[in-house]
């Protein structure tokens, strides 16, 4: 079946150091790709998504590219701070397929 | 403020002892599901509902039920609690179930079962 796989955490990573967290993933058909981010004591919400091959997806300084050819979706982030501390989850769709994410933790 | 909202927040109960979390969503989505999030598990899906009076069971259904009476709630039952369903539960609504359907997640509960 469809399934994701995302680095392993925790990531810790010191304020305005660059991010990089893996995705990648096995599916039947043209998913749809998304990130997902879990903020502390919160639900998940969308962070960003991509529907195609060769889509970016972006949104808060957060980039990530549909890749067919390798079948990743990595997301990145020039320049961490601390407010980005959470849990990322990468999932696609259809059907909807979480990864089992990745705790970001950013230090001052 | 379109949301899904969950009720309780924290609950701690003691095996056996039925209990009820409320879902509800402002947004007029058909599609409801209830996930359970465990440590180096990630996010498992336990029932989804495609409209009203349409249920289906996810990846770890058992011990769980759910009722689907109105578009707009979801409630998920522990009809007998054990400790192994200790967890964090997820109430999530969209549009649908394609391609393009963006999850909107409740704030989640977390329960105890001694």
């Amino acid at each position: 079946g469809d399934s994701v796989t995302q680095m392993e955490g925790p990531v810790t990573l010191s304020e305005e150091a660059f991010l990089t967290i893996n995705c990648t993933y096995t599916a039947t058909g043209y998913p749809s790709l998304f990130w997902y981010v879990q903020y502390p004591g919160e639900g998940l919400q969308l962070l960003l998504k991509a529907t195609k091959a060769d889509d970016k997806g972006s949104n808060k300084g957060f980039e990530a590219t549909y890749r067919k050819e390798t079948t990743s979706f990595h997301l990145e982030k020039g320049s961490v701070q601390v407010s980005d501390s959470a849990v990322y989850f990468c999932a696609l769709s259809t059907p909807l397929v979480f990864g089992k994410g990745t705790r970001l933790s950013v230090i001052a | 403020e379109a949301q899904v909202t969950q009720n309780p927040r924290y609950l701690i109960t003691v095996t056996g002892k039925k209990l009820t979390v409320t879902c509800s969503q402002n947004m007029n989505h058909e599609y409801m599901s209830w996930y359970r999030q465990d440590p180096g598990l990630g996010l498992r899906q336990i029932y989804y509902s495609m409209n009203v009076e349409v249920t289906d069971k996810g990846d770890v259904p058992e011990g769980y039920k759910v009722s689907r009476k109105e578009k707009r709630n979801f409630p998920l039952i522990l009809e007998s609690p054990s400790p192994n369903q200790t967890s964090l539960y997820f109430c999530a609504s969209s549009n649908g179930q394609g391609r393009l359907d963006t999850q909107y997640f409740g704030p989640g509960t977390r329960l105890t079962v001694l």
